[in-house]
């Protein structure tokens, strides 16, 4: 069965950090790759996403992660945190053949103004 | 915004008794999944619905059951509460481009059973 490990379970920052949020993943065939984020009181939003091609994606609010495949790792990273970053980080993957999204427990990220 | 509304955003129940939660998806969004997250957990899939058919479920018990409707709307039921059943039940809708196989979340339903 497919499941999803982010190895931190709370981050604390100070603003202007840099930030790496780890994610691995276990399925051997082809999955699709995702960051959610939740701010507090509010809907998960996407970050990012990963499909296919290569393998650093973009996202909003300055984010990225790199796809490892060797490694079945999507990490998270932003070379310089916010204060307003602070929520909880959620990876998710799911199958080519599956809609449904299977999550890490989440990281929660503290950036201290 | 999503355009994917939930209501209601609180309720509380006591054990034993039923509930059903109500999701509003985006025009065109036929795929509708419910998720639950427990406190300090990811969301765990529930099921998922197309075109108004259940099509693919999670490991929660049959007690969990849904409909979805014509109009984009759909309800998660659960009968029998138990305490265990407390948590934050999301919905999240796909558009028909199974490519982009992005979902889109509500703010959730935070169901407290006493």
């Amino acid at each position: 069965a497919q499941s999803v490990s982010q190895h931190n379970h709370h981050v604390i920052l100070s603003e202007a950090a840099s930030l790496e949020l780890g994610c691995n993943y276990s399925y051997g065939g082809t999955v699709n790759l995702f960051w959610y984020v939740q701010y507090p009181g509010q809907h998960l939003q996407l970050l990012l996403k990963y499909f296919s091609g290569d393998p650093l994606v973009k996202g909003i609010k300055g984010f990225e992660a790199e796809f490892i495949k060797s490694k079945f790792s999507f990490n998270l990273r932003k070379p310089s945190v916010q204060w307003s970053d602070t929520a909880e980080y959620f990876c998710a993957v799911n199958s080519g053949s599956q809609g449904n999204l299977i999550f890490g427990k989440g990281t929660k990220l503290s950036v201290k103004p | 915004e999503t355009g994917v509304t939930q209501s209601p955003t609180h309720l509380i129940k006591t054990r034993g008794q039923q509930v059903t939660l109500r999701c509003s998806s985006q025009s065109g969004h036929n795929t509708v999944s419910w998720y639950q997250q427990a406190l300090g957990q990811g969301p765990q899939f529930i099921f998922q619905y197309y075109r108004e058919e259940e099509n693919g479920r999670g490991n929660f018990p049959p007690r969990f059951s849904g409909l979805q409707f014509p109009n984009y709307s759909s309800e998660l039921n659960v009968n029998a509460l138990e305490l265990d059943d407390s948590a934050l039940y999301l919905c999240a809708s796909r558009g028909p481009d199974l490519a982009k196989n992005i979902q889109y979340f509500g703010a959730g339903t935070r169901l407290s059973v006493l």
